[in-house]
């Protein structure tokens, strides 16, 4: 069963910040929050992870809340390239493995 | 790029006749997986390896085999292909660890079985 809620689509504008949320209210203390990215035909693409803080890198900055219940990643500057289904998933403590939801489709309109 | 070559790309086969597709690794992960994505389904988990030797079931392991006899390479084998395996396969790489460790995707193998 998916431990995340994420809408199933959206759209953003070019050029401004994409703000994707994420809900994982049953989320344990010791289990991370990750980012992924699948464009049409290729593998999915890691973006970022968080256990409690904050976390930017070059793609984009991860917010998790105080309760940890929610996060949101977010994308800068938006471009067309950031067109993608994007996958919000909650890592089981002592799993190396990733359960993927159906995510969110989000479009990137000029 | 994440080292992860799969191939073949493309694979169109019959039913019944064995198909084994390969993983290729250069970055000496101990981890490696094998999902497949469906529509309505998303990416599920077939089989993963923890080490040379070492591989374990996932959600959808029935009618897959995997061998791994080296670090690098992780092979995914259906014995006798259905045509419910039609699919996307995807191979994955990561150091491992209890959850501060990415999962890093190839690019993906296309799999029609007629």
């Amino acid at each position: 069963d998916a431990k995340t809620t994420q809408p199933t689509s959206m759209d953003c504008a070019e050029g401004r910040a994409a703000n994707l949320p994420c809900n994982h209210s049953t989320i344990s203390g010791n289990e991370y929050v990750y980012w992924y990215r699948q464009i049409h035909s290729q593998g999915p693409q890691y973006i970022i992870h968080g256990l409690k803080n904050n976390e930017t890198n070059e793609m984009a900055s991860l917010i998790i809340t105080e309760d940890r219940k929610s996060s949101t990643l977010i994308l800068p500057h938006a471009t067309l390239r950031d067109t993608a289904v994007y996958y919000c998933i909650v890592r089981p403590y002592g799993n190396n493995r990733l359960a993927f939801g159906k995510g969110n489709q989000v479009v990137v309109i000029p | 790029d994440a080292g992860i070559t799969q191939s073949p790309r493309h694979k169109v086969t019959e039913t019944g006749t064995p198909v084994t597709l390969r993983c290729h690794q250069t970055e000496n992960h101990r981890y490696m997986y094998w999902y497949r994505q469906d529509p309505g389904h998303g990416l599920r988990l077939i089989h993963y390896s923890y080490g040379v030797k070492d591989t374990d079931k996932g959600e959808v392991s029935d009618g897959y085999s995997v061998s791994r006899s080296k670090t690098e390479d992780f092979l995914l084998t259906l014995e006798s292909a259905t045509s419910s395996q039609t699919s996307v396969y995807f191979c994955a790489i990561s150091l491992g660890g209890q959850g501060d460790s990415p999962l890093h995707f190839g690019n993906g193998t296309r799999l029609t079985v007629t």
